[in-house]
């Protein structure tokens, strides 16, 4: 079982739908969780980190953490074109790591 | 204007030659990482050092070495013996060794190595 586990997609929704990202991990202890977004040949880019259980807004994003499901998502309201990317979920135990990343495409 | 820079954007290496990787950040953070990519793959991480003069191997280090004089610099070389280095290599820091568990990484902008 891979310790950090997302869909590779792509994942394609329309202009403004909201994307739904999901992340499960592997390791019950693991205590921070984060969102990057990685653009085609770019590096990747902090968006969200949450720490304790529940939801958590900035702007079009929602970060969800559920530690009992072991699961983390990332909700992107009003998609715009400009929001395709690799989205990687990475996850805190002893270190960084980092899920293989859903591909989004937010068609016109 | 803080940040973190890596060069060369992109480097060609030929078989058998080793080549070193700059990593350079002003933001006043004690832990440095390098990671590889690879298509369809995660980050990797490759080594870390949390503070200057010291530095730990990570998943991938076979073929790769490292030093920290410098809290500003973590230059990655890619020795001959690592078999496969083509590979989107990513500097990342973060800002105190003590917070690692809740700490935030940071990453530049890549270096791209293609081995001919």
């Amino acid at each position: 079982q891979k310790e950090v586990e997302q869909n590779s997609g792509p994942l394609s929704v329309p202009e403004g739908a909201i994307a739904s990202l999901n992340c499960t991990y592997s390791d019950r202890g693991s205590q921070s969780f984060f969102w990057y977004r990685q653009y085609s040949g770019k590096s990747p880019e902090l968006i969200m980190s949450i720490y304790s259980n529940g939801d958590k807004e900035d702007g079009r994003f929602t970060a969800q953490l559920n530690k009992a499901s072991q699961y983390v998502s990332l909700l992107i309201r009003d998609s715009q074109p400009s929001d395709s990317a690799t989205y990687l979920c990475a996850v805190i135990r002893d270190k960084l790591t980092f899920g293989t990343g859903t591909q989004l495409k937010v068609e016109l | 204007d803080g940040g973190i820079t890596q060069s060369p954007k992109y480097l060609f290496r030929k078989e058998g030659q080793n080549v070193t990787l700059s990593c350079e950040q002003n933001l006043n953070h004690d832990a440095m990482y390098w990671y590889r990519q690879d298509p369809g793959q995660g980050l990797r991480l490759i080594y870390y050092s949390q503070i200057v003069n010291d530095f730990q191997k990570g998943d991938i280090a076979e073929g790769y070495s490292v030093s920290r004089e410098k809290k500003e610099s973590f230059p990655l070389t890619v020795t001959s013996a690592q078999k496969n280095p083509t590979a989107f290599y990513l500097c990342a820091s973060s800002k105190s060794p003590g917070q690692v568990l809740k700490d935030t990484q940071y990453f530049g902008p890549g270096t791209r190595l293609t081995v001919l």
